[in-house]
């Protein structure tokens, strides 16, 4: 089993659509989690970070679900730039562990 | 500016001949990583140094070596016995908890 698993899509959606991303992980030692975005042919960039408490960045929200161990990505009125690939990424002490991503593209 | 840079961006070898692939970085971060990508796969970590004169292996360090002699500078060498270079190859810096990701360079290999 994978540690750090996403269904890699493809998500096509309309402009203004709202779309979730879903990522488990297998490892209950996991410390700390993000999303990355990853444009393509292109370096990752940190998102966001994800804590237990849910976060909000704008139209972006994470959340973390410790006990499933599954973390989550909310985009809502979806634009044409956020077409992206959505990396998940988990800590475990120290050492950081990527998701093979999740891909969306958001059509006019 | 600050940052990280890599190069050169595309780069093509022969079989059997050993490449290096630079990572330059002047965010004065003590720790620097190398990665590779594949299609369909998340990053794996090849080798990472936490300090001038000291790195470690990764997950997938086989057929690649590594230098540190300056903390600006993480150079990787894609040796020969490394049996599927090709690939897109990821320098970054920073801590645990967050990384920055130089441009990466797109090795390929024939």
């Amino acid at each position: 089993r994978k540690e750090v698993e996403q269904d890699p899509g493809p998500f096509n959606v309309p402009e203004g659509a709202t779309v979730a991303f879903n990522c488990t992980y297998s490892n209950s030692a996991s410390q700390s989690f993000f999303w990355y975005r990853q444009d393509c042919r292109k370096e990752p960039k940190l998102l966001m970070s994800v804590y237990s408490s849910g976060n909000e960045d704008g139209r972006f929200t994470a959340q973390l679900n410790r006990a499933s161990q599954y973390i989550s990505l909310l985009i809502r009125d979806s634009k044409l730039s956020d077409s992206a690939t959505y990396l998940c990424v988990v800590n475990i002490a120290g050492d950081m562990r990527f998701g093979a991503g999740t891909r969306l593209t958001v059509k006019p | 500016d600050g940052g990280i840079t890599q190069s050169p961006k595309y780069l093509f070898r022969k079989e059997g001949q050993n490449v290096t692939l630079s990572c330059e970085q002047n965010l004065n971060h003590d720790a620097m990583y190398w990665y590779r990508q594949d299609p369909g796969q998340g990053l794996r970590l090849i080798y990472y140094s936490q300090i001038v004169n000291d790195f470690q292996k990764g997950d997938i360090a086989e057929g690649y070596s590594v230098s540190r002699e300056k903390k600006e500078s993480f150079p990787l060498t894609v040796t020969s016995a490394q049996k599927n270079p090709t690939a897109f190859y990821l320098c970054a810096t920073g801590q645990p908890y967050e990384q920055y990701f130089g441009p990466g360079t797109r090795l390929t290999v024939t």
